[in-house]
């Protein structure tokens, strides 16, 4: 079955740094678009980031444009969030989700996610 | 970009009512529309996409419908499990997620 398991997440100051990974298995993942939800604490569900099957294009909300970035090793069934200059409204738990569309099909229905990994930013 | 708006926020209801939730899109989004299940500690479960169609494993008690803007959520009668958030998510341009109905035990 599906398996999504982020990790990389922790506690990091204002302006710092992070990297988040997504370890995929039991699905061909070199297949499927994925993405990165955030949910900050007592918030609801926001969308982050995609990446197309290949990683030939990536989609960003404004509110992180310019800072993070998705990527993906298809070698490796790994998927990537590297964040820059975080700020204290970063903080969340972070999961990665499966598209459900194959290929260049990409759906936007997000149909596995992971348990999520958890950035703080804080001084 | 695509605004989202769930109402009501939250809503209390007994096992065995029949609920709605309804989701608006600032602009037609076809039929791109998803809705979720969220429980605390549980990642999301998507229940149904394309506005109306069950995913694999849901149970019938759960439709969709509406297309353009206009978008309910319905559950036929509660069962104790379904006490959650749930989250509707446009897919037209980029994803965009309505900010949530918490459905509570009366």
């Amino acid at each position: 079955q599906v398996q999504l398991v982020e990790s990389g997440g922790g506690v990091v100051p204002p302006g710092g740094s992070l990297t988040l990974s997504c370890a995929a298995s039991g699905f061909t993942f070199s297949t499927y678009a994925m993405h990165w939800v955030r949910q900050a604490p007592g918030e609801g569900l926001e969308w982050v980031a995609t990446t197309r099957y290949d990683g030939s294009n990536a989609y960003y909300a404004d509110s992180i444009k310019g800072r993070f970035t998705i990527s993906r090793d298809n070698s490796k069934n790994t998927l990537y969030l590297h964040m820059n200059s975080l700020r204290g409204e970063d903080t969340a738990l972070y999961y990665c989700a499966k598209d459900m569309g194959l290929r260049e099909f990409w759906t936007g229905d997000l149909d596995s996610w992971g348990q999520g990994t958890l950035v703080t930013v804080s001084a | 970009d695509i605004q989202m708006t769930q109402s009501p926020s939250s809503l209390s209801a007994s096992v065995g009512d029949r609920i709605t939730i309804t989701c608006r899109a600032s602009q037609s989004i076809r039929s791109s529309l998803n809705w979720y299940q969220h429980k605390p500690g549980i990642p999301p479960k998507l229940l149904i996409y394309a506005a109306s169609t069950l995913q694999s494993g849901v149970p019938s008690r759960f439709t969709g419908s509406g297309s353009g803007t206009d978008f309910t959520l319905t559950i036929s009668s509660l069962h104790p499990e379904d006490f959650a958030t749930y989250y509707c998510q446009q897919s037209y341009n980029a994803l965009t997620f309505g900010q949530g109905t918490r459905l509570e035990i009366k």
